[in-house]
């Protein structure tokens, strides 16, 4: 079935450092893609998010890249800061239902 | 202020005894999910509901139910819990289904 895959599971980076997070997906329908922050004990809060027409979006210190030929997405942080520490998702939207599937999770720990 | 809303936080329960967990909305979205979160697992969808007295099975809906008869509102219940349905779960909103999720604070369900 589709999957999507989230790499590393866990990043450690000193502040100021950028902290790169790749996904893949495997259902060439998918034609969504957003990032997720989570913070400790709270729900997760949309970051960014992609459409299948763009190949780059920026937002201040966050930007997300999308290769739909390689299948494949990745959220950059830059100049990160303590305050970045969270766990961060990458979703893909389902081609063929109304659905994201969800990668599963990558704790950045951002060091002062 | 806009917000998704779940009820209870926090529960302890033992096998067998039927529960809801209620999830309401006041942003007037159409589309509502819920979500389990497990260790290692990251989020996993249960169900979803594109608009009022429509629902769709999720990615692990085995020993769950829903129903969306007001739009508002999508609570998840289940009939028979078991230990293995132990996890944190979330509700989330968005305005058409490849929009913004708005996520709730999370129930944290133990099961006995």
């Amino acid at each position: 079935g589709e999957n999507v895959e989230q790499h590393p599971s866990t990043l450690s980076v000193q502040e100021g450092d950028s902290a790169v997070i790749k996904c893949t997906y495997s259902d060439s329908a998918s034609n969504y893609f957003p990032w997720y922050k989570q913070e400790l004990g709270k729900g997760p809060q949309l970051i960014i998010d992609i459409r299948s027409n763009v190949g780059e979006k920026k937002d201040q210190r966050i930007a997300v890249t999308l290769n739909k030929t390689a299948k494949h997405f990745s959220l950059h942080i830059t100049e990160t800061q303590p305050e970045d520490s969270a766990v961060y998702f990458c979703a893909a939207s389902r081609g063929s239902q109304g659905n994201l599937i969800f990668g599963k999770g990558t704790k950045l720990s951002v060091k002062p | 202020e806009a917000q998704v809303t779940q009820n209870p936080r926090y529960l302890i329960t033992v096998t067998g005894k039927k529960l809801t967990v209620t999830c309401s909305q006041n942003m007037n979205h159409e589309y509502m999910s819920w979500y389990r979160q497990d260790p290692g697992l990251g989020l996993r969808q249960i169900y979803y509901s594109m608009n009022v007295e429509v629902t769709d099975k999720g990615d692990v809906p085995e020993g769950y139910k829903v129903s969306r008869k007001e739009k508002r509102n999508f609570p998840l219940i289940l009939e028979s819990p078991s230990p293995n349905q132990t996890s944190l779960y979330f509700c989330a909103s968005s305005a058409r289904r490849y929009n913004e999720q708005f996520f709730g604070p999370g129930t944290r369900l133990t099961v006995l």
